[in-house]
């Protein structure tokens, strides 16, 4: 099965900040990775796919990269709204993964 | 607009059984696979298993697998996970999503607002 890691964790920033979280995954998946975001007691939503696509009505300020076994999400002005948990989900192979998960909350 | 409704949670006693079900609206639902994602109460999300458009194929987490079947009736737009020897592990919101078709690799556009099965005696 595929692992994804990812890091950090937990992550603590202002207003403004550029945000980096990384999702490493345990051998190739191409570029069939997907980040989303959660926010306390929501279902999750779409932010990117095929690493770096931009799903309909996210905001510019996200963006992806990555492939093979090493994908980042940017977030390059930390808005209020964006103070929430994003999970990365590897779609290269059954089992789904999901990573772990990285917490962003305001410094 | 895209909607999946789940229900079926609730309270079950370790070994008991629950189905869960998930009303989709909005799109062709015979047109897309379908996924069950779950979360454990604090934790992260853990993909539980798939099935294709046709019901031809299914696949499962190894932490389900035997216990858990998925299916679906396109003729109602409805998926379904039957659980069955349930564990206190098991204890999760269950959240149904569709998996997209687009770009290579279709990940899950739209989800329900989840479902709670919680497994205690």
């Amino acid at each position: 099965d595929i692992q994804l890691t990812q890091s950090p964790s937990f992550l603590s920033a202002s207003v403004g900040d550029r945000v980096t979280i990384t999702c490493r995954a345990s051998q190739g998946i191409s570029s069939y990775l997907a980040w989303y975001q959660q926010k306390p007691g929501k279902a999750p939503n779409l932010l990117i796919y095929t690493a770096s696509t931009l799903q309909s009505g996210v905001p510019s300020r996200f963006s992806g990269s990555g492939s093979g076994t090493e994908f980042t999400l940017t977030i390059s002005s930390l808005e209020p709204e964006d103070f929430a948990t994003y999970y990365c989900h590897q779609l290269d192979s059954y089992p789904s993964t999901f990573g772990g998960g990285t917490k962003v909350e305001i410094k | 607009e895209v909607q999946l409704l789940e229900s079926g949670g609730g309270l079950v006693q370790p070994g008991g059984s629950l189905r869960l079900s998930c009303a989709a609206s909005g799109f062709t639902f015979s047109s897309y696979a379908m996924n069950w994602v779950r979360q454990a109460p604090g934790k992260g999300l853990e993909w539980v298993s798939v099935i294709t458009s046709t019901s031809d194929t299914t696949f499962y987490a190894d932490s389900v697998k035997g216990r858990f079947t998925i299916s679906r009736d396109n003729s109602k737009n409805t998926l379904h996970l039957q659980m069955n020897s349930l564990r206190a592990e098991d204890t999760a919101v269950y959240y149904c999503a569709r998996k997209g078709i687009v770009g290579g690799s279709n990940p899950l556009d739209y989800w329900g607002q989840g479902t709670l099965v919680t497994v205690s005696s």
